[in-house]
């Protein structure tokens, strides 16, 4: 199977700095999403890599390694408003359905 | 606007009942999916269809059964085989035929069903 592997849970105080590390396996492997889910509601699309590197976005950045099959969405100078769920999802071809990781609950504390 | 909508936003049955949730979409996309989605499970493929009259099983179909018959749409039913209905259900499209495979999936707002 294609598993995509990420943290359960992670907590961090207002103004910090969080990064949320996946991992997903590499043989047939296009790019990688990554979406907000707030409780109750629908995943919204952050960001999405292709190619090596680091993107920013904002308060947001995400990095790919493809070689590593590895990939982080890093918040910084976080808000309470980013506690929600951070859901990972590999693209291995177009037309098939994502492959989603279980999904990160971050929770932000003032 | 374009978009996906999923009605109704709360779902309520009896075991035992047949329940079809609804899924429409005006972004002109072939691809659509139905996911599960239970407390720490993620998100779970139930179905997908990649233009009309097609569909495939995903990881979980067993209880579930769907019909593409429009392109806009593709409603979900749950029948009394599903053993645990209670979930909350989303459903998705994309444009396989995006640039460079890009397969952004687009969420409708959720069913949340709930079999008493």
């Amino acid at each position: 199977g294609q598993n995509i592997d990420q943290p359960t849970e992670m907590t961090a105080t207002e103004g910090a700095i969080v990064q949320i590390n996946c991992t997903y396996q590499t043989s047939g492997f296009n790019g990688l999403f990554w979406y907000q889910q707030h409780a109750g509601e629908a995943p919204t699309f952050l960001s999405y890599n292709v190619l090596d590197g680091l993107e920013e976005k904002g308060r947001f950045s995400s990095f790919l390694s493809r070689s590593k099959g590895y990939s982080y969405l890093l918040l910084k100078e976080l808000q309470m408003k980013d506690s929600a769920s951070y859901l990972c999802a590999a693209n291995y071809q177009a037309g098939t359905a994502l492959i989603f990781g279980k999904g990160t609950t971050l929770s932000v504390s003032s | 606007d374009g978009g996906i909508t999923q009605s109704p936003k709360y779902l309520f049955r009896k075991e035992g009942q047949n329940v079809t949730l609804s899924c429409e979409q005006n972004l002109n996309h072939d691809a659509m999916y139905w996911y599960r989605q239970d407390p720490g499970q993620g998100l779970r493929l139930i179905y997908y269809s990649q233009i009309v009259n097609d569909f495939q099983k995903g990881d979980i179909a067993e209880g579930y059964s769907v019909s593409r018959e429009k392109k806009e749409s593709f409603p979900l039913t749950v029948t009394s085989a599903q053993k645990n209905p209670t979930a909350f259900y989303l459903c998705a499209s994309a444009d396989p035929l995006a640039g460079g495979g890009y397969n952004e999936q687009f969420f409708g707002p959720g069913t949340r069903l709930t079999v008493l």
